[in-house]
């Protein structure tokens, strides 16, 4: 079975500075998608970024990107400029197949002014 | 705007009652998720429907069950609540396609006394 580890349970920064947010999956598969997910208080899961395993160069989103290491089955997130609205839980996502998604246990972020 | 609604944010009920748990979206999309957030477990796979009247297990079926009599909602049911059973229930949906986004609910605060 595929299984999602996020190995920091919290990160605290200051507005403006970079971040970078830990994943890691175990899969036998070759084909698959990676996702991050941003929870933030109170309101709906939305999705942040994807990136397609298929696809070598790296997904990014304006303030968000990724560093995908295949061969390590490693995905982190970057959020650089760091902003008050990016406090949230952040949950890294895999999905593989029959629509379904495996998630980790999720990362607090918050970001200090 | 797509949009995923939930019945209630917040549930409280009593060991042994019936619960019901209610999702529309208005995407006309496949496939409706249930998951189960705790803290320290992210997000758990309770059922999904990938057609009207389809369901399957997901990685935590036990003690609920659920029904999908038609494309736009999905129930979850709780046939005789029991305090572990308090959680947060997220409902998602998404397209047929792989590697979609899921779309969330708001999520409810179920606590069961």
């Amino acid at each position: 079975a595929q299984t999602v580890t996020q190995s920091q349970p919290e990160m605290s920064v200051q507005e403006a500075e970079t971040v970078t947010l830990s994943c890691t999956y175990d899969t036998s598969e070759s084909n698959y998608y990676l996702f991050w997910y941003k929870q933030p208080p109170s309101r709906q899961m939305i999705l942040v970024i994807r990136q397609e395993a298929y696809k070598q160069q790296n997904a990014t989103e304006n303030r968000f990107s990724v560093n995908f290491q295949k061969a390590a089955k490693s995905f982190s997130l970057k959020i650089s400029d760091s902003q008050l609205g990016d406090t949230a839980m952040y949950f890294c996502a895999f999905h593989q197949g029959a629509q379904k998604l495996v998630f980790g246990q999720g990362t607090r972020l918050t970001i200090n002014p | 705007d797509v949009k995923v609604t939930q019945s209630s944010r917040y549930l409280v009920k009593r060991t042994g009652e019936k619960v019901f748990l209610e999702c529309v979206q208005d995407m006309d999309h496949e496939n409706m998720f249930w998951y189960r957030q705790d803290p320290g477990l992210g997000l758990r796979l309770i059922y999904f429907s990938y057609d009207v009247k389809m369901k399957e297990k997901g990685d935590i079926p036990e003690g609920y069950s659920v029904s999908r009599e038609k494309k736009e909602r999905f129930s979850l049911i709780l046939e005789s609540a029991s305090t572990n059973q308090t959680s947060m229930y997220l409902c998602a949906s998404s397209s047929g396609t792989g590697g979609d986004e899921q779309y969330f609910g708001p999520g409810t605060r179920l606590t069961v006394t």
